[in-house]
């Protein structure tokens, strides 16, 4: 099994709601990310789990949490999110930390209202 | 910024043709990566090229790297279709912890 799943794969959601994006991947990796992506634009790295500890967090703002339940699993959990946060969402995995290539997800469609 | 700069920004080729793409990044890095995203999706990785190398090919693609200039190139040869795309270098830094993307190249390949 070499996919990474996301879900949902479209969130719409209030500036006051409480919402969570899921990742998982079962290749045995030890290495997890979220990246933000605005249209036409690059990915940009929020933040990256390595061996189930946050390693790097990009200067996200509080508003995004991110958590890692088990070495399979990948959330990010939203709150009291602001319009200009609308974007792709976007999940990945490699096998350590780093060096390696990435596994993408295809990504959560999120919009803010 | 950290990211590798692409260009061209976008490129509009005939199915057949080759289409080249370059990067250049700012910082010594372990390796560079080059990713395809076809529209709203997820990013693929094609291929990886270490610095102590000069090219690598894969089926189509043929890769260079000169470190010297901190530059890489993407050549798609015998361009389909299939191919229209975002593709995106990206950097590897030494100690592993970043990992940044270029700005990007759409490739339209017309049929």
């Amino acid at each position: 099994d070499t996919e990474v799943t996301q879900t949902p794969k479209h969130l719409v959601m209030g500036m006051t709601n409480k919402k969570s994006l899921k990742c998982e991947q079962h290749m045995g990796h030890r290495a997890m990310y979220w990246y933000k992506q605005k249209a036409k634009k690059p990915p940009e790295l929020m933040f990256v789990y390595s061996y189930e500890k946050l390693s790097i967090n990009e200067s996200v703002p509080s508003r995004f949490s991110p958590e890692c339940p088990n070495s399979s699993l990948l959330n990010l959990h939203l709150h009291a999110l602001q319009p200009e946060d609308s974007a792709l969402y976007l999940c990945a995995s490699s096998h350590g930390q780093g060096h390696d290539e990435q596994y993408f997800g295809p990504g959560t469609r999120l919009t803010v209202t | 910024s950290q990211q590798g700069e692409e260009d061209p920004q976008a490129l509009s080729i005939q199915e057949g043709e080759n289409a080249t793409m370059n990067c250049s990044y700012k910082t010594s890095i372990n390796n560079l990566q080059w990713y395809r995203q076809n529209s709203g999706r997820g990013l693929v990785h094609l291929i990886l090229i270490r610095s102590n190398e000069r090219e690598k090919h894969s089926g189509r693609l043929r890769v260079t790297l000169d470190t010297s200039k901190k530059s890489s190139s993407l050549l798609i040869t015998a361009s389909r279709a299939a191919d229209t795309a975002s593709y995106f270098c990206a950097t590897v830094g030494n100690t592993g912890n970043q990992f940044y993307f270029g700005t990007g190249t759409s490739l339209t390949v017309i049929p």
